[in-house]
């Protein structure tokens, strides 16, 4: 079955102490990319990476960091942590073709952030 | 890269069509429409996506003018569980997601 999966779902943690976020998928796609949900602002996207090896930010960078090692893992890093990364966070595989614009997104399903 | 403009919210009764615009007057030729929708809290799911000519597939029904600048997404006889945030974007390489319209389907 095509998916997304993250890890851990859940986590509650205190400011400054290092965590990561998996993501993996089984597309074999090469787009991948991390966004974050808050009420009333929608989805925002974080970073992104076209291919093993090449990351960019995206709309809201700060404080994150993601590595693309292998082409079906994309790790969310947030070296110190604060309040106000507490978020619903979302990564996703895109399927793209050779004809412009043909996008096509899954999303894994989500990992809720505290930050105390 | 082209913007999109959606209503904040609707409502639609069950069992009617529901019809969500979305306006992309910026959208260059060769870009397509592309339609998700996010069911509370969970991640966003692919609905339909098109580039002139209306598409249909077992979700949904796109409509897109002749013009390209504007869109409708028709969910034919709507259900409680069609109550979510539909999302309309125009994708370059990155996708870019806005605030979406939130449909509220009641009986």
């Amino acid at each position: 079955e095509a998916q997304v999966t993250q890890n851990p779902r859940y986590l509650i943690t205190v400011t400054g102490k290092k965590l990561t976020v998996t993501c993996s998928q089984n597309m074999n796609h090469e787009y991948m990319s991390w966004y974050r949900q808050d009420p009333g602002l929608g989805l925002r996207q974080i970073y992104y990476s076209m291919n093993v090896e090449v990351t960019d930010k995206g709309d809201v960078p700060e404080g994150y960091k993601v590595s693309r090692k292998e082409k079906r893992n994309f790790p969310l890093i947030l070296e110190s942590p604060s309040p106000n990364q507490t978020s619903l966070y979302f990564c996703a595989s895109t399927r793209t073709s050779g004809r412009a614009g043909l996008n096509e997104q899954f999303f894994g399903p989500g990992t809720r952030l505290t930050v105390l | 890269d082209a913007k999109t403009t959606q209503p904040p919210s609707m409502d639609c009764a069950e069992g009617r069509a529901a019809n969500l615009p979305c306006n992309h007057s910026t959208i260059s030729g060769n870009e397509y429409v592309y339609w998700y929708r996010q069911i509370h809290s969970q991640g966003p799911q692919y609905i339909i996506h098109g580039l002139k000519n209306n598409e249909t597939n077992e979700m949904a029904s796109l409509i897109i003018t002749e013009d390209r600048k504007s869109s409708t997404l028709i969910l034919p006889h709507a259900t409680l569980r069609d109550t979510a945030v539909y999302y309309c974007i125009v994708p370059p390489t990155a996708l870019i997601f806005g605030k979406g319209t939130t449909l509220s389907v009641s009986s």
